[in-house]
């Protein structure tokens, strides 16, 4: 069974805080993709890596950077946190393939950060 | 600019009706689109998706329309089950990168 895992489902740091949130994928992926989710506004894409050290900035990437140094592994960072990144965060991944029905991502559970 | 756009922050129906959920878009160059689907607390979950080469394509009690000269897309549920409450997202991409529509909180009244 195909699984992503996310290293924490709930999270609450402080203002001006580091953050990790870690991504690991079984699936033997390419591509991995940060998200957050606010009511209203659906999934938006942050950052995501179709290869090995290699990231390329989604539609909102202000307040993060990632990192992907293994296959599996896709870490989000929020260098200095803020209250406007209390948020629902989502990984994903996929493969590369070239055919449409490969375009299906998969989702990990998500981690509800809370930024006070 | 919001290129995916749900227009209906949520859709309430009877148990056995159908329930239709809506989906544009503007970027004609989207080829393929997916519908998942989020219950709280927990990711979202791959539901049907349908290619622009098509305009149907049903899984079970699951159906997507594609009107591609609307830029719409449409997924039919019948009938609608207690079970099928969760958040529904509409998805467009044109490679990799999936482009998602704000979602719809579908609640289905036993």
């Amino acid at each position: 069974d195909v699984k992503v895992t996310q290293s924490s489902r709930y999270l609450v740091k402080r203002t001006g805080e580091k953050v990790f949130l870690e991504c690991v994928q079984d699936m033997d992926h390419e591509n991995m993709f940060w998200y957050r989710q606010d009511p209203g506004l659906g999934l938006r894409l942050i950052y995501f890596s179709y290869d090995v050290k290699m990231k390329e900035k989604g539609d909102i990437p202000e307040g993060y950077s990632v990192s992907r140094e293994k296959k599996e592994r896709f870490s989000l960072i929020l260098e200095s946190a803020s209250t406007n990144q209390t948020s629902m965060y989502l990984c994903a991944s996929s493969s590369h393939g070239g055919l449409a029905g490969d375009n299906e991502q998969f989702f990990g559970p998500g981690t509800r950060l809370t930024v006070l | 600019d919001q290129q995916v756009k749900q227009n209906s922050p949520s859709l309430s129906v009877q148990e056995g009706r159908i329930s239709i959920l809506n989906c544009d878009y503007t970027n004609s160059m989207f080829d393929y689109f997916l519908w998942y689907k989020k219950y709280p607390a927990e990711g979202p979950t791959f539901l049907i998706s349908i290619s622009s080469i098509k305009d149907k394509n049903e899984d079970g009690r699951f159906t997507v329309f594609l009107n591609k000269s609307a830029k719409h897309l449409s997924l039919h549920i019948v009938p609608s089950q207690p079970g099928d409450s969760a958040v529904y997202f509409c998805a467009a991409t044109s490679g990799s990168r999936l482009t998602f529509g704000e979602g719809t909180q579908l609640t289905v009244n036993p």
